[in-house]
């Protein structure tokens, strides 16, 4: 199996640009897709990023995703952050083993 | 529009099983393009994927579960359902019902997996005695 390493918290000001990592251990990144998934409090989950770097529809152009092989990551980056941004965002990735693998999450606090 | 609705099993006993059903309104179980997924969260911590079934009997389940879990379609009722026996304390948590995209080829197993598109509410389950 693997693990999703993932920042505990983030936080910066509105407008401003912020990126949040998830890094594999065991395994490569570029192996399996990461999906990206915003959870406000009291909320169910919602995927803001699917195979890497797609976005869902309905979710703004604000939020990208990549994957960088030399750091065995992915990242989320939000841009222009907006105070509806505070949440908790969840790296997920599934692999050969038939397993799937939550990151532990990032609470991002838009200050 | 898809909608998912989780049962409400509320308390269980340690040792006991949980039984969890999830109701699909505004679209069918039936589908081979989307699983059905349970992922579940503890009180104040992260999200767990616990399994996925499709309506045809495909199962894959999280490897540290796999003696205990259990998943199903029901396409009668339009309904997909998780059962976890001997459960404790630690499955005390917000349990999650999801539709998950899937894929054909160039993939195997869950590799042709994709994003969870449809949430339920989530429903809490309580493990006490």
């Amino acid at each position: 199996n693997f693990l999703l390493t993932q920042p505990h918290s983030v936080s910066e000001s509105p407008g401003k640009t912020v990126t949040i990592s998830c890094t594999r251990n065991g395994g490569n990144i570029a192996s399996d897709y990461v999906q990206w998934y915003q959870q406000r409090p009291g909320s169910a989950p919602r995927n803001v990023i699917y195979e890497d770097t797609q976005r869902p529809s309905g979710v703004p152009d604000r939020f990208s995703g990549s994957i960088d092989s030399s750091s065995n990551s992915a990242s989320l980056t939000i841009s222009g952050l907006m105070t509806e941004d505070e949440a908790d965002y969840y790296c997920l990735s599934f692999d050969g083993a038939n397993q799937g693998v939550f990151g532990g999450g990032t609470r991002l606090t838009v200050l | 529009q898809l909608q998912l609705q989780e049962s409400d099993p509320g308390l269980v006993k340690p040792s006991e099983t949980l039984s969890l059903t999830c109701t699909v309104s505004g679209g069918s179980v039936i589908s081979d393009d989307y699983y059905w997924a349970w992922i579940r969260q503890p009180p104040g911590k992260g999200l767990e994927w616990l399994g996925t079934v499709s309506y045809r009997g495909t199962t894959y389940y999280k490897s540290s579960l796999r003696s205990r879990v259990t998943m199903s379609v029901n396409t009668s009722t339009n309904q997909f359902s998780l059962t976890l026996t001997s459960v404790t304390a630690a499955d005390t948590g917000l349990y999650f019902c999801a539709r998950q995209y899937t894929v054909r080829g160039h993939c195997s197993g869950v590799t042709c997996l994709r994003d969870f598109d449809q949430w339920g509410q989530g429903n809490l389950v309580t493990v006490s005695s």
